[in-house]
């Protein structure tokens, strides 16, 4: 069974110092893999998606992760933080092999901004 | 943009009431998604559709049922309201291959 986790509840790091998130993943094939984001008192939305192809994934607002098979490893991160970098992100694994795109999340990081 | 309403972003409901959680979107989207969210357990998945009259029980099924009728609005029922059922709802919609979810803003239910 595919699952995900997420090591560390709560992230808290200083406006303009490095943001890393952790994510690893367990599945029997290689998966889908993704990083949503939700902002206070909204729903989640896309950040990046892997997918097969690069190794190293780009997202929106200067995220990215990179995919390493041998570490079973997803993390994300932005080289300077931002104060409006502060919410909650989640890890997520889908089955490429699934006609309907079910998604497994992770418990989530807390990610806070300190100035 | 896709969109993805729910219909209340808040409800205060009694125990033992039958509660209707409405989700619609607007692009014509194939699958579509009743996750629950709770704090440190992350978004668990209560039931999934992915067509009209299709169902498909997801984690936490248990005392919850779902109602696809048309394509573009999906409905969580809880039939006998529990304070345990005390959550963030959130829905979402995709294509039926396709992985990237588009979700609603959530209704925070709170059973009393």
């Amino acid at each position: 069974a595919q699952s995900v986790t997420q090591l560390g509840s709560h992230v808290s790091v200083s406006e303009g110092a490095l943001v890393l998130l952790r994510c690893n993943y367990s599945s029997s094939v290689p998966p889908y893999l993704f990083w949503y984001v939700q902002y206070p008192n909204q729903g989640l939305q896309l950040l990046l998606k892997y997918t097969s192809a690069a190794t190293l994934v780009k997202g929106i607002n200067g995220f990215e992760a990179e995919f390493k098979k041998s570490e079973t490893s997803f993390h994300l991160t932005k080289p300077s933080a931002h104060m409006s970098d502060a919410a909650e992100y989640f890890c997520a694994v889908s089955d490429r092999d699934s006609s309907a795109s079910k998604i497994i999340f992770g418990s989530g990081t807390r990610l806070s901004i300190r100035p | 943009d896709v969109k993805v309403t729910q219909s209340s972003r808040y409800l205060v409901k009694r125990t033992g009431e039958k509660v209707f959680l409405e989700c619609v979107q607007d692009m014509d989207h194939e699958n579509m998604f009743w996750y629950r969210q709770d704090p440190g357990l992350g978004l668990r998945l209560i039931y999934f559709s992915y067509d009209v009259k299709m169902k498909e029980k997801g984690d936490i099924p248990e005392g919850y049922s779902v109602s696809r009728e048309k394509k573009e609005r999906f409905s969580l029922i809880l039939e006998s309201a529990s304070t345990n059922q005390t959550s963030m709802y959130l829905c979402a919609s995709s294509r039926l291959q396709g992985q990237i979810y588009t979700f609603g803003s959530g209704t925070r239910l709170t059973v009393v």
